[in-house]
């Protein structure tokens, strides 16, 4: 049982670079999430998904795209990296009951990401 | 708009000291949930709690308890006898759900916490 996991846990892009960070859960959770860590700012939500086919907005979605085409994937993508895309990006996934319920997230281990 | 202030951005503690941690809020629902998240050194996001709205009892697990007032709009977060492994940064974080909106998921900007051997 490997919880969520991230691929790749390191990546150096140039400016204008395209790239996929992967994330996988094997705790058949409904929700998944993506997030962005900045020095001093704490987790902000990017996208998340309520299940599979269906992605949502976060906090800051703008220079990402997301798809969920398999339940237990959850893909983020840069489509024109910028150096203010520099982060480290969490995954994480939680259980869903059926109602407007929010129970705990699970998180990956990150992925650093520098834009150059 | 929804809000999580953990206003101590770093705290030094001896070994032994009790520590609290504190974490105010602001929404306008009446359902929402807040949670604490533990990130050691190592960089993972560790689950410690989790409450909801309409549950205003205070818990206890081993040395940690946390503090939920409603009237205050706090969920402060206290360790009894701290240890060196209790270093770490410490996320406030709050959940609001609604029908036909989008959910909204807010974490504090954290507090570090150094325990001095």
């Amino acid at each position: 049982n490997a919880g969520v996991t991230q691929t790749p846990k390191f990546r150096v892009l140039k400016t204008g670079q395209s790239m996929t960070l992967l994330c996988a859960q094997d705790m058949n959770h409904e929700y998944m999430y993506w997030y962005r860590q900045d020095p001093g700012m704490g987790l902000r939500l990017i996208h998340y998904s309520v299940g599979e086919g269906t992605t949502a907005k976060g906090e800051v979605p703008d220079g990402y795209n997301v798809s969920r085409l398999k339940k237990q994937n959850f893909l983020l993508g840069l489509e024109s990296a910028a150096p203010s895309q520099t982060s480290v990006y969490f995954c994480a996934s939680s259980y869903s009951d059926g109602s407007r319920s929010s129970y705990e997230q699970y998180f990956g281990p990150g992925t650093r990401l520098t834009v150059t | 708009a929804q809000k999580v202030t953990q206003a101590q951005t770093e705290i030094s503690v001896v070994e032994k000291e009790d520590v609290t941690l504190d974490c105010v809020y602001e929404t306008r629902d009446t359902t929402y949930y807040l949670f604490w998240y533990k990130q050691p050194p190592s960089g993972e996001l560790v689950f410690l709690i989790r409450r909801n709205s309409f549950d205003e009892q205070n818990e206890i697990s081993g040395r940690y308890s946390w503090n939920f007032q409603k009237s205050t709009s706090s969920f402060n977060f206290t360790i009894t006898a701290s240890q060196v492994v209790d270093s770490a940064v410490y996320f406030c974080t709050l959940s609001e759900f609604y029908m036909n909106r989008d959910d909204k998921i807010i974490f504090g900007k954290g507090t570090r916490l150094h325990i001095l051997p």
